[in-house]
């Protein structure tokens, strides 16, 4: 299995939701990323996950908080965010935080209205 | 902010042809490379990866050559096909624990 599964693919959520995306991975892979990609812009990396415990966060706001509930898993937590933040969402793991090998989703379309 | 009407790079090529897309990155502490491979509407799709101990690396029918002199890092795409039509993003890990930042891409095109 080779694969990082994302759900949902799509999501419309107003500015006054609170949303969840979730990623999971079975290869047993000890670091997880989430990702933000705009339209023709490559992915930018929001927070890095290693051995569960949060090592990165590119500086993102409050509004998007991140969760690793165990080694297969990674939500990302979505609360009042704006029409800008509309994007694709890219989840990735690789076996260690070093990168190698990183693997990523299918990723989720968010529009926020 | 972002750069209103900024393009990808764009290599179109005809089918059966061999491509190179070239990729220069800003870190020479940079250790580790990957090559992906982006589809419309999908995830970046693995498919080459280098580490900076070696020149060239090879995998079927792509070769990733990385020269650390001038920091530079292509992809060749033998006997190119309609399918290999996509954005390729060559990343790098900057020895930031856990940092793979991204390139800016370059759009494949290829001609029948």
């Amino acid at each position: 299995d080779t694969e990082v599964t994302q759900t949902p693919k799509h999501l419309v959520m107003g500015m006054t939701n609170k949303k969840s995306l979730k990623c999971e991975q079975h290869m047993g892979h000890r670091a997880m990323y989430w990702y933000k990609q705009k339209a023709k812009k490559p992915p930018e990396l929001m927070f890095v996950y290693s051995y569960e415990k949060l090592s990165i966060n590119e500086s993102v706001p409050s509004r998007f908080s991140p969760e690793c509930p165990n080694s297969s898993l990674l939500n990302l937590h979505l609360h009042a965010l704006q029409p800008e933040d509309s994007a694709l969402y890219l989840c990735a793991s690789s076996r260690s935080e070093t990168g190698m090998g990183a693997f990523f989703g299918q990723g989720t379309r968010l529009t926020v209205v | 902010g972002e750069n209103v009407g900024l393009h990808l790079p764009t290599l179109s090529v005809q089918e059966g042809d061999n491509s190179i897309i070239n990729c220069a990155y800003s870190n020479s502490a940079s250790d580790y490379f990957i090559w992906y491979k982006q589809e419309s509407g999908k995830g970046p799709q693995f498919i080459i990866d280098i580490r900076s101990n070696m020149d060239k690396r090879q995998g079927q029918r792509v070769t990733v050559l990385l020269n650390k002199t001038v920091k530079h890092l292509s992809l060749q795409i033998a006997a190119t096909q309609p399918g290999d039509s996509a954005v390729y993003f060559c990343a790098e890990n900057n020895n930031q624990g856990g940092k793979l930042i991204f390139g800016q891409g370059t759009e494949l095109s290829v001609k029948p």
